[in-house]
């Protein structure tokens, strides 16, 4: 089955310095969605990138998808202690229910990101 | 606009003990519905999926079982509750058709302890 690999598991950095976190998809993907979960809470959609090479942006959040749509980044500029939290992809794949396909998302492990004021 | 709940929000069970948890969603209809569980610092793991009522998969086998009596209602049950059964569970929708293409919500979650 399809498999979303996210790295890295973790990242420190002091507030100020950049981030970054990579997810690669062992299949295409038709597209790939974007979450936040901050510490207790539950995830919270970000962004969504459907097209090969897209490139969005959202204030400091910079996300990319792939030419080949099976990896994806998400970088974030002068990182803040708001940014702290565990940040997910997720490919879409198919669900097969009734005889039609539905939406399924495949999430990456996640990587917890954990700003030092 | 659309609000999702779950509840209890926090549970502590012993092992062999019965579990249900409620998910309900507001302000939609014919919501696709997901139940997920979450390991402490791991990713989600899709347990069911329900693209109507009484329609129920499992992608995954395992001790738990899920149930949709009425169109914003999804409850994730167990019999016997095991160890492994701890975890945060996270109830999602997403707007019915091709939701490969619409954003999860996701409720708070219940955070269940087995011990």
């Amino acid at each position: 089955g399809q498999q979303v690999m996210q790295i890295p598991q973790y990242q420190h950095v002091q507030e100020g310095e950049d981030f970054t976190t990579y997810c690669n998809s062992s299949t295409t993907l038709s597209n790939i969605q974007w979450y936040k979960q901050r510490p207790g809470g539950h995830p919270v959609f970000l962004i969504q990138l459907v097209k090969s090479g897209e490139v969005k942006k959202q204030k400091r959040l910079t996300f990319q998808f792939g030419e080949a749509k099976k990896n994806s980044s998400l970088h974030i500029t002068a990182t803040q202690t708001t940014d702290v939290g565990t940040y997910f992809c997720a490919g879409s794949g198919f669900l097969h229910a009734g005889g039609t396909s539905y939406g399924k998302l495949t999430f990456g492990q996640g990587t917890i990101l954990t700003v030092h004021p | 606009s659309q609000t999702i709940h779950q509840w209890p929000a926090t549970l502590v069970q012993p092992v062999g003990s019965p579990l249900s948890l409620e998910c309900t969603v507001e302000g939609t209809s014919n919501p696709n519905l997901y139940w997920y569980r979450q390991a402490a610092g791991r990713g989600l793991q899709l347990l069911f999926y329900s693209v109507g009522i009484g329609q129920i998969s499992s992608e995954v086998p395992q001790n738990l079982s899920a149930s949709r009596p009425q169109d914003r209602q999804f409850i994730l049950s167990s019999k016997k509750l095991l160890l492994s059964d701890s975890g945060f569970y996270l109830c999602a929708w997403t707007r019915t058709g091709m939701s490969s293409y619409n954003e999860q919500f996701f409720g708070p979650g219940t955070r269940l302890t087995v011990l």
